[in-house]
């Protein structure tokens, strides 16, 4: 059974780094074709992808959030950890981990099903 | 970034079927066989429950299908149950982008 779990800060303050731990169990990071993201969910709006870290350290992110966006993977922890650098309130969401088995992959991007998410962790950003 | 165009709500009547539409262009949905779908309750985990346009993981429902024609996929919820009653969400493969992209978003209301 694959069960991930997001943790982290449940505040934080304008301009300040947000760092995001995705605990996972039931797989391996180190498996061929497996994929851990991060997609958020502002309040009231949809769901938006964040990252995705592959099996290979081969890592994509939102091309509008690329430049303050970090995935890391610690395959002996079973842990993939997200930083979002200049937080701003417009960024307060509630933030999911979720595994991929990658189906295909094409010149620019991969697809694959998410077919295991963690409960969600929401983050607020105010002073 | 271009989410795909999902209208913002369907309602029906328990027993009632209803359609989803998902709609995108030749980059995305109509380009490929790529499509998910997600039934998401507020405040829990979203649940796939269609990949690859119109297959179901073990465990969900047969009253769910889906399906595609041209740029447009669709959702189809028959047998319409209260327990049915949430947000749902397409994601497609695009090969403008180095991730998927997500529908607007669909809420579902069992009248």
């Amino acid at each position: 059974q694959i069960t991930l779990k997001e943790s982290g800060p449940t505040l934080v303050k304008p301009t300040q780094t947000l760092t995001l731990t995705c605990t996972f169990s039931g797989f391996s990071l180190s498996t061929s074709g497996v994929g851990v993201g991060w997609i958020r969910q502002p309040p009231g709006k949809a769901l938006e992808w964040l990252a995705l870290i592959y099996w290979d350290d081969d890592k994509r992110y939102s091309p509008s959030l690329k430049n303050r966006l970090t995935i890391t993977k610690d395959t002996s922890k079973n842990q993939v950890v997200l930083t979002m650098t200049n937080m701003d309130p417009v960024d307060t969401a509630t933030y999911y981990c979720a595994h991929q088995i990658v189906g295909y992959c094409g010149s620019t991007s991969c697809y694959g099903p998410l077919d295991s998410w963690g409960q969600g962790t929401l983050v607020t950003v105010s002073s | 970034q271009s989410a795909l165009t999902q209208p913002a709500s369907v309602s029906g009547s328990p027993g009632q079927s209803i359609i989803i539409s998902c709609t995108g262009t030749s980059s995305d949905v109509g380009g490929y066989r790529f499509v998910s779908w997600y039934q998401h309750h507020p405040g829990k985990a979203p649940k796939l429950i269609i990949y690859e346009v119109n297959n179901r993981p073990s465990g969900v429902s047969n009253r769910f299908s889906g399906s595609k024609s041209g740029n447009t996929a669709s959702l189809t919820i028959s047998g319409l149950q209260a327990e049915d009653e949430a947000d749902y969400y397409c994601s497609s493969y695009t090969n403008s982008r180095t991730l998927e992209v997500f529908g607007t978003g669909t809420k579902v209301t069992v009248l």
